[in-house]
């Protein structure tokens, strides 16, 4: 089945600044691949998501990137604020028999220094 | 997006006792999944809501442990029986509208067994 490996597990960076967190998998069918964010005490909530026949998408702040021949994705914040701190989960779902099941990585837990 | 409704939140059961949590969507939604989420872990997936019929379960999972009924589109419910400390975890519904759709998560049932 799928892996999904992702890095760092945690990350602690200044306000204003980039975060990148990477995820690799492992099935090259895979073709859908979302991050959720989690903050405490929450459920995960989609912030954005990629599939196989785009290489990057933006949303104002976020951005992610996919290299479908090095199977790895990235998630970009750029200009982090203090309400970005949560755990970030990437994911990433196959194109076989059992097409809606998600595979998530591990997590990355972000914190935004003021 | 569908608006996903958790019960209890949380509670607190005792060793040997049965749990059931609820999951309401404010939408008919094509899939229902059941999540589990171990403290500071990530999400694994305990099986697939079926309507009508008997739910799918992952490997590690089984229907004696997690029984699950889905009655409709828009209902679903988990059990966890004869619970030990080691079922102390969030319990998470989520949703998708096609096979292919994005995943909505609820705000998760966290359950503490004592």
């Amino acid at each position: 089945g799928e892996n999904v490996e992702q890095h760092p597990s945690t990350l602690s960076v200044q306000e204003g600044d980039s975060a990148v967190i990477k995820c690799t998998y492992s099935d090259s069918a895979s073709n859908y691949f979302p991050w959720y964010k989690q903050e405490l005490g929450k459920g995960p909530q989609l912030i954005i998501d990629i599939r196989s026949n785009v290489g990057e998408k933006k949303d104002q702040r976020i951005a992610v990137t996919l290299n479908k021949t090095a199977k790895h994705f990235s998630l970009h914040i750029t200009e982090t604020q203090p309400e970005d701190s949560a755990v970030y989960f990437c994911a990433a779902r196959g194109s076989g028999g059992s097409n809606y099941k998600l595979t998530f990585g591990k997590g990355t837990l972000l914190t935004v220094n003021p | 997006s569908a608006v996903i409704s958790q019960k209890p939140s949380r509670d607190i059961c005792q060793r040997g006792t049965s749990l059931t949590i609820q999951c309401q969507v404010d939408s008919q939604v094509t899939m229902m999944f059941w999540y589990r989420q171990q403290p500071g872990q990530s999400l694994t997936l305990i099986a697939t809501a079926n309507q009508g019929s008997e739910a799918t379960y992952e490997s590690g999972f089984v229907i004696d442990k997690f029984p699950i009924s889905r009655p409709n589109l828009t209902f679903s419910t988990l059990t966890v029986s004869n619970m030990s400390p080691e079922d102390s975890s969030i319990y998470l519904c989520s949703v998708s509208t096609s096979h292919t759709g994005e995943l909505f998560f609820g705000e998760g049932s966290r359950l503490t067994v004592l």
